[in-house]
């Protein structure tokens, strides 16, 4: 089955820098690699997604990249803010609703004001 | 985007009553929803597979007999935690996917925190 690691377990910033988190998957059938942000006491929200048929992926402050060579791919967030401080969980599966994702165990990130 | 709503958002129970949780998908018809558990500081574990009008799958480990899934609509899947123990504390939080739309994935609900005293 597919098995994903993500680092760093804390990420601890200060306004305005930047954050970046690394997540590695094992499974080569895996196309769809969704980000989630989980705020203290609710559930995950999902805040950017990228599909294998593409290397990068951004929304304003927050972009995704892939490398599908290495099977790794990575969040990063610039000019932090500290409404961004949350847990941030990344996911592999393959596309489609029958199949389920597998998480990381999620990084802490903290950003300091 | 989709909406889920999970109810109630915390529940403390004493030990050995049971639990129901529910699951609505607000805007969207879902065939298919999840159950996840997550302890504090943990990453989501797959409990269920709920599927509408049939028996929900579970993923090894887990009891069906003490996590009772129920999905009778279209918009509503139920987790009943039965004869409750304080082990069994923890965040529940279900997903759903719409059903019949290409290439679109789950939303999660935000979640249910369960403390059994």
């Amino acid at each position: 089955g597919e098995n994903v690691e993500q680092h760093p377990s804390t990420l601890s910033v200060q306004e305005g820098d930047s954050a970046v988190i690394k997540c590695t998957y094992s499974d080569s059938a895996s196309n769809y690699f969704p980000w989630y942000k989980q705020e203290l006491g609710k559930g995950p929200q999902l805040i950017i997604d990228i599909r294998s048929n593409v290397g990068e992926k951004k929304d304003q402050r927050i972009a995704v990249t892939l490398n599908k060579t290495a099977k790794h791919f990575s969040l990063h967030i610039t000019e932090t803010q500290p409404e961004d401080s949350a847990v941030y969980f990344c996911a592999a599966k393959i596309s489609g609703g029958s199949y389920i994702p597998t998480f990381g165990r999620g990084t802490s990130l903290i950003v300091h004001p | 985007g989709a909406v889920v709503s999970q109810h109630p958002s915390w529940v403390i129970c004493k030990s050995g009553t049971s639990v129901k949780i529910e699951c609505r998908s607000l805007d969207f018809q879902a065939t298919t929803m999840f159950w996840y558990r997550q302890f504090p500081k943990q990453s989501l574990m797959l409990m269920a597979t709920s599927n509408e009008g049939s028996k929900a799958t579970y993923e090894q480990g887990v009891e069906k007999d003490k996590f009772l899934i129920n999905h009778a609509s279209l918009t509503l899947s139920t987790l009943t935690v039965t004869s409750a123990h304080p082990e069994d504390s923890s965040f529940y939080i279900c997903s759903a996917r719409e059903t019949g739309v290409m290439n679109t994935e789950a939303f999660f609900g935000q979640g249910t925190r369960l403390t059994v005293v």
